[in-house]
């Protein structure tokens, strides 16, 4: 079936500029999970999701991060007033339950350039 | 907190050899871990995981190897092909209500030639 997918592939935006990043799960996927990965690093948390409701929160780097999960499924990762440092590849994951033996499935991600 | 590492940031390999990448954990408590293949252009892609319970555990041309003593964890890749080429990531979850977030370490970047 299909893996979880991510619009756009790449992001051009200028410094002070609002974007919304896009990350379709994988179908019936409960959870759902945002990271951040910068040029040779490991990928980085985020937010999680259990179905609507962030369960945890505690990786945005500020508030200028928001994310959301309306409908327990598709989830946008809003960023405002982006800064040069917020450049960087933004990655989607789900997995069918949340837990910590759940497998995670990663989308190809979202590069984001803020120039 | 939960750090992972990674002893060699490259590894460059012959086609056909074996490939070892090793991974170090800082939290005793940490009772499960992953490995993950990077592609060029590509999220990571899930290969194999441990439990604590486990020393040892094989797929597909591959096996970790866990020593909780130590704290280090290996990914063992045999007869690896060019296809195999990619950065390895180790993860751990974080422990308690953070259930769903990986802790990933920096990677290596493993190159094979044909």
């Amino acid at each position: 079936g299909a893996g979880v997918s991510q619009t756009p592939s790449n992001k051009v935006t200028e410094k002070g500029k609002y974007v919304e990043l896009r990350c379709d799960p994988i179908s019936g996927h409960t959870a759902l999970y945002w990271y951040r990965q910068s040029l040779g690093q490991g990928p980085e948390f985020l937010i999680y999701f259990q179905g609507t409701g962030a369960a945890d929160d505690s990786g945005l780097p500020n508030d200028r991060f928001f994310a959301v999960r309306p409908e327990g499924s598709v989830s946008t990762l809003k960023i405002q007033r982006t800064e040069r440092g917020d450049s960087a590849v933004y990655l989607c994951a789900s997995s069918l339950r949340p837990g910590r033996v759940e497998t995670q499935y990663f989308g190809p991600g979202t590069r984001l350039l803020v120039l | 907190g939960e750090s992972v590492g990674l002893h060699l940031p490259t590894l460059s390999v012959q086609e056909g050899d074996n490939s070892i990448i090793n991974c170090a954990y800082s939290n005793s408590a940490s009772d499960y871990f992953i490995w993950y293949k990077q592609e060029s252009g590509k999220g990571p892609q899930f290969i194999i995981d441990i439990r604590s319970n486990m020393d040892k555990r094989q797929g597909q041309r591959v096996t970790v190897l866990l020593n909780k003593t130590v704290k280090h964890l290996s990914l063992q890749i045999a007869a690896t092909q060019p296809g195999d080429s990619a950065v390895y990531f180790c993860a751990v979850p974080a422990g308690g209500t953070s259930y769903g977030k990986l802790t990933f370490g920096q990677g290596t970047i493993l190159t094979v030639h044909p």
